[in-house]
């Protein structure tokens, strides 16, 4: 069974400091990884989805890179803002998991401090 | 616009009550999914649909219901035999097959009273 880890929980860092978020996952078979935004009480939003033959995706100052040997993905944010305070979700679409089930990783929450 | 709604935003039920949560979406999407989030931890699903007419039981299934009579509608029914249905529940949909991604609705925040 797929289980996906993200440490740390929360994160805090000044503004224009690069953050560096981790998701490890234990099955590499899998189709995509896919990396989400939470404001709190709100829904999901996607940032980058991270196919499964490739190693990096990048969107704007967001760049996501993909290792499946070590079982792992780390979402980097360059020049952080406040605005980017929120909770990031990773989520694996596994090939094993039936009707494309994404399993979730805990979160990290971030802080933006000014 | 296209995209995936939920409603109510906010729920309140009392003991013993069935409570149902709207998911509609207007994306054409085979796939639908009901997410729970408690507070602080990751997403656990409740069932999931590929097709009208079919559903399939997640990880935490007990005490909560669905139907698919619609490819646009999914509606979760918490009923009283869920003991702890306070939560943050969150409906998602995306096309039939794998490596396309996934949209989510904003979310329904259920509470006992």
């Amino acid at each position: 069974k797929q289980e996906v880890t993200q440490i740390p929980a929360a994160l805090s860092v000044p503004e224009g400091e690069n953050l560096v978020l981790n998701c490890s996952f234990t099955d590499s078979a899998i189709y995509n990884l896919q990396w989400f935004r939470q404001d709190p009480g709100k829904g999901l939003t996607s940032l980058l989805l991270i196919q499964s033959s490739q190693r990096e995706q990048t969107s704007g100052r967001l760049n996501a890179s993909l290792d499946k040997s070590s079982g792992r993905s780390t979402l980097y944010i360059a020049a952080s803002q406040p605005g980017d305070s929120a909770t990031y979700l990773c989520a694996l679409d596994t090939i094993k998991a039936a009707g494309n089930k994404l399993t979730f990783g805990g979160g990290t929450r971030v802080l933006v401090k000014p | 616009d296209g995209g995936i709604t939920q409603s109510p935003k906010y729920l309140f039920r009392k003991e013993g009550q069935n409570v149902t949560l709207s998911c509609e979406q207007n994306l054409n999407h085979d796939a639908m999914y009901w997410y729970r989030q408690d507070p602080g931890q990751g997403l656990r699903l409740i069932y999931y649909s590929q097709i009208v007419n079919d559903f399939q039981k997640g990880d935490i299934a007990e005490g909560y219901s669905v139907s698919r009579e619609k490819k646009e509608s999914f509606p979760l029914t918490v009923t009283s035999a869920q003991k702890n249905p306070t939560a943050f529940y969150l409906c998602a949909s995306r096309p039939q097959g794998a490596s396309i991604e996934a949209f989510f609705g904003q979310g329904t925040r259920l509470t006992v009273v």
